[in-house]
């Protein structure tokens, strides 16, 4: 069993949906969690950071950490087809080791205008 | 600002040639790492090094050799390719071990024949 399980997709919503992006995870040490957004050719750019429990709200974007359950949630409001990208989320134990971030495989998200 | 820049975009060997993968950062970052994406997998690390004269292996080290040449280069070499390295290979760097805000580079493609 892998450490971090991601839906592969792909997703494809129409333009301002509502997106829900999920993560489990198996270690209950994680503390620090990522989302990761990576468009086509390029390479993963880091998008929201949270850490521990709770809601974190970044414009259109809200992440979402429920430790108990280890799982995590992106949301992403109305929705635009520049939002088509592939989505990571990353978790790490250890915040004085970054070489222990373990990544999601990754879900691939369209926006269809 | 350029960021992180790798060379070469794109790369087909034969198995058994080697070659070398470059890296460069001008933001000064001290640390810097190389990870593999491959569908399904998501992004798993191969070498890090945490400050300038320093590297360790990651998750998937084997066929693999990194050098860090100075604190803006860290190369990675396959010394005998072979069609298990077929990946897209991406460098980051962050300000520090620990920092959970990496930033990659745009990738290498290689195809092992």
């Amino acid at each position: 069993q892998k450490e971090v399980e991601q839906d592969p997709g792909p997703l494809s919503v129409p333009e301002g949906a509502i997106v829900s992006l999920n993560c489990t995870y198996s270690n209950s040490a994680f503390q620090y969690f990522m989302w990761y957004r990576q468009y086509s050719r390029k390479g993963p750019e880091l998008l929201m950071y949270t850490y521990s429990s709770g809601n974190k709200e970044d414009g259109r974007f809200t992440a979402q950490v429920d430790k108990s359950s280890k799982y995590i949630s992106l949301f992403i409001r109305d929705s635009q087809p520049s939002d088509s990208a592939t989505y990571l989320c990353a978790m790490s134990a250890e915040y004085s080791s970054a070489s222990k971030i373990i990544f999601g495989s990754g879900t691939r998200l369209s926006i269809r205008p | 600002n350029a960021g992180v820049t790798q060379t070469p975009k794109f790369q087909v060997l034969k198995t058994g040639q080697s070659m070398t993968l470059q890296c460069a950062q001008d933001m000064n970052h001290n640390s810097m790492y190389w990870y593999r994406q491959d569908p399904g997998m998501g992004l798993r690390l191969i070498y890090y090094s945490a400050s300038e004269g320093t590297t360790d292996k990651g998750e998937v080290p084997n066929g693999y050799n990194v050098s860090r040449l100075n604190k803006r280069e860290f190369s990675l070499r396959l010394e005998s390719a072979a069609p298990s390295q077929t990946s897209v290979y991406f460098c980051a760097s962050s300000v520090k071990q620990g920092n959970t805000e990496a930033f990659f580079g745009q990738g290498t493609r290689l195809t092992v024949v």
